[in-house]
């Protein structure tokens, strides 16, 4: 029962390094979102991706935040040069059709990235 | 932009009361969402609503969509101690918007 898998769970980086964040979809599911989520907060939409295209990135900072999601392999959310206004929990979620189908999302274990 | 409002942020009852956590959005939606994150977990999905008025059960959980399509609520009788989370409403506007989160209830209960 493949779920939503991220990877890592936790990632500590130094401020100024780079933050790699991997999700793999459901089995069939080819569209992929981030969230965001500061403790106590709600999810704060980021990029939306379906294979190899983004679809919508009006959540994504415009600077140091990048997302792909190749043809093959996960998708990667990239942080560069981290700042510690940077650590949160990000979710990825990833549903069967688009947002057009209302389709409900399914969400990874997340990846808490703390910026020391 | 389009907001999506819950309250209240915090509930607290005893075991065995209701709970009732409302959402309200600015505009009008398509659909609704309701998904609940267990403390340290991640949000997983309940229930969506996409007609006016609509109301579906869930066991001990009532899920209703105003006539406006603008609010929606969550109520949860006679609630136990594996209700604890945080119960987030999402809203979607138009056929192609993305899922809009509240900022959610968190949900405590005293045994």
């Amino acid at each position: 029962n493949a779920g939503v898998m991220q990877n890592p769970r936790h990632l500590v980086r130094r401020r100024g390094q780079e933050a790699r964040l991997r999700c793999s979809p459901m089995k069939g599911h080819s569209h992929v979102y981030w969230y965001r989520q500061l403790p106590e907060e709600g999810l704060k939409f980021m990029v939306y991706l379906q294979k190899e295209n983004i679809i919508d990135e009006s959540g994504m900072p415009k600077e140091r935040f990048s997302a792909e999601f190749p043809k093959e392999g996960p998708s990667i959310l990239r942080i560069q040069q981290v700042v510690r206004g940077d650590s949160a929990a990000y979710f990825c979620a990833s549903s069967q059709s688009g947002t057009g189908d209302n389709s409900p999302l399914h969400f990874g274990n997340g990846t808490r990235l703390t910026v020391t | 932009g389009q907001q999506v409002m819950q309250i209240p942020q915090y509930q607290h009852v005893q075991e065995g009361e209701d709970f009732t956590t409302y959402c309200n959005s600015s505009t009008t939606l398509s659909n609704i969402q309701w998904y609940k994150q267990r403390p340290g977990g991640h949000p997983v999905f309940l229930i969506q609503l996409v007609k006016s008025g609509e109301v579906k059960k869930q066991k001990r959980l009532t899920f209703q969509f105003g006539e406006a399509k603008k609010n929606s609520s969550l109520h949860i009788t006679a609630t136990q101690t594996t209700d604890v989370g945080t119960y987030f409403c999402a809203g979607q506007r138009g056929s192609q918007g993305n899922l809009i989160f509240g900022k959610g209830t968190k949900l405590s209960v005293k045994p």
